[in-house]
């Protein structure tokens, strides 16, 4: 099946500075990768996604990119600011047969930016 | 207002027995998943459904159980067979076509 590795675990940045994320997958097959924002006690929230016939994509502050020859992708977050501190998590994912599709997530990114 | 809805925010249960969460959503999906999320890990599929009358194991299922018989309503039973049930559950759901998943905000369960 399906493994995602991310990294770092945990991840401190200055207010303004830029934050980097990376993950890697296992499965040549999978053609969707979202990037969620999960705040203390909440349910995740989508922020950015990419498909697999895209190299990049930018959503203001935040853009991903993946290298499907590498299985690897990355979020980017530019002009960081004290609301981008939350846990990311990557996800790499496979569509069901019959419909929906399977989210196989990274272990989480702890996001903290200081003043 | 659209959206999905988890009941209760916490439950406390007694070692033994059987707890069930609620997941409903108005947003048309046919598609509903529910994960578990552990301190430090990332979210693990439980059990998803594709349709009304019909749910397939995901990746933990051990110890659960589910039921899809509206299409609105996809509730998760916590088993007394579940080795290590606290943990932090949440639900999704998708539409055909469409590959995001929208989570609800979680039921935070601790057993004793």
């Amino acid at each position: 099946g399906e493994n995602v590795e991310q990294h770092p675990s945990t991840l401190s940045v200055q207010e303004g500075d830029s934050a980097v994320i990376k993950c890697t997958y296992s499965d040549s097959a999978s053609n969707y990768f979202p990037w969620y924002k999960q705040e203390l006690g909440k349910g995740p929230q989508l922020i950015i996604d990419i498909r697999s016939n895209v190299g990049e994509k930018k959503d203001q502050r935040i853009a991903v990119t993946l290298n499907k020859t590498a299985k690897h992708f990355s979020l980017h977050i530019t002009e960081t600011q004290p609301e981008d501190s939350a846990v990311y998590f990557c996800a790499a994912s496979n569509a069901f047969t019959g419909g929906g599709n399977k989210l196989t997530f990274g272990t989480g990114t702890q996001l903290k930016v200081e003043l | 207002d659209g959206g999905i809805t988890q009941s209760p925010k916490y439950l406390f249960r007694k070692e033994g027995q059987n707890v069930t969460l609620s997941c409903e959503q108005n947003l048309n999906h046919d598609a509903m998943y529910w994960y578990r999320q552990d301190p430090g890990q990332g979210l693990r599929l439980i059990y998803y459904s594709q349709i009304v009358n019909d749910f397939q194991k995901g990746d933990i299922a051990e110890g659960y159980s589910v039921s899809r018989e509206k299409k609105e309503s996809f509730p998760l039973t916590v088993t007394s067979a579940q080795k290590n049930p606290t943990a932090f559950y949440l639900c999704a759901s998708s539409s055909p076509g469409d590959d995001e998943q929208y989570f609800g905000p979680g039921t935070r369960l601790t057993v004793t």
